[in-house]
């Protein structure tokens, strides 16, 4: 099976712009969440969608959203960018459901710098 | 909210020395526990996970990690590290209620030659 696949994997944008990312899982599975990695902070939590349905949302400002398709394609959009948004967007699949927590599998990341 | 903590921002081990990378945690309920690795440049992979039952968890790579409840850890062992286990290490934690995914901050090993 493909993996994770993540696109752009890098994009350099001007303060104020707007950004949008895509992601699409692995064949089958039916979760995306997404992920900001950067030096000081880690990787924080985003949000998590599910059959289109974001199920769980981590602490970003409004400014950050995001929305799955009917064939679980994923795609986040950051708006007003500011320069603390560079960082490494991560997407992670999984079979998901509830009752058993599955694994999530990684792409490579879109690295998004902003100036 | 769960949460989970890596003491060791930095972990060196000679090669074929035993590894041990620390995570402990903190979750209302039962816990789903896992580990990623992360080499340079490349995505997080996923190592291994516990769900339920035997305490001891084998995953890829030859490693392995110990469930233990009553000290809310989950440290990843591995008998004999190799220079290629060089990476960063991430621990995370799930509550039963399928709550967002949580990560530690990393610990980078360094297995040396």
């Amino acid at each position: 099976k493909a993996g994770v696949t993540q696109t752009p994997r890098y994009l350099i944008k001007t303060r104020g712009q707007q950004v949008t990312l895509s992601c699409s899982p692995i064949s089958g599975h039916r979760s995306v969440s997404w992920y900001q990695q950067t030096p000081g902070q880690g990787l924080q939590f985003l949000f998590e969608y599910f059959s289109e349905t974001q199920r769980n949302k981590g602490n970003f400002p409004g400014r950050f959203s995001g929305r799955q398709f009917s064939n679980s394609r994923s795609e986040m959009n950051v708006s007003t960018l500011e320069l603390g948004d560079s960082a490494l967007y991560l997407c992670a699949s999984s079979l998901g459901s509830g009752g058993v927590s599955y694994e999530q599998y990684f792409g490579p990341g879109t690295r998004l710098t902003v100036t | 909210a769960q949460s989970v903590a890596q003491p060791e921002d930095q972990v060196n081990v000679a090669e074929g020395n035993p590894l041990t990378v620390k995570c402990t945690y903190s979750v209302s309920g039962n816990p789903y526990l896992f580990w990623y690795v992360q080499y340079p440049n490349r995505g997080l992979q996923f190592l291994l996970k516990y769900i339920t039952g035997d305490n001891l968890v084998k995953g890829s790579y030859g490693f392995e990690a110990e469930f233990n409840k009553s000290q809310t850890s989950f440290h990843l062992k591995k008998p004999s590290a190799l220079v290629s286990d060089s990476a960063l290490y991430f621990c995370a934690v799930r509550d039963a209620n399928n709550n967002d995914m949580r990560f530690g901050a990393g610990t980078r090993l360094t297995v040396k030659p």
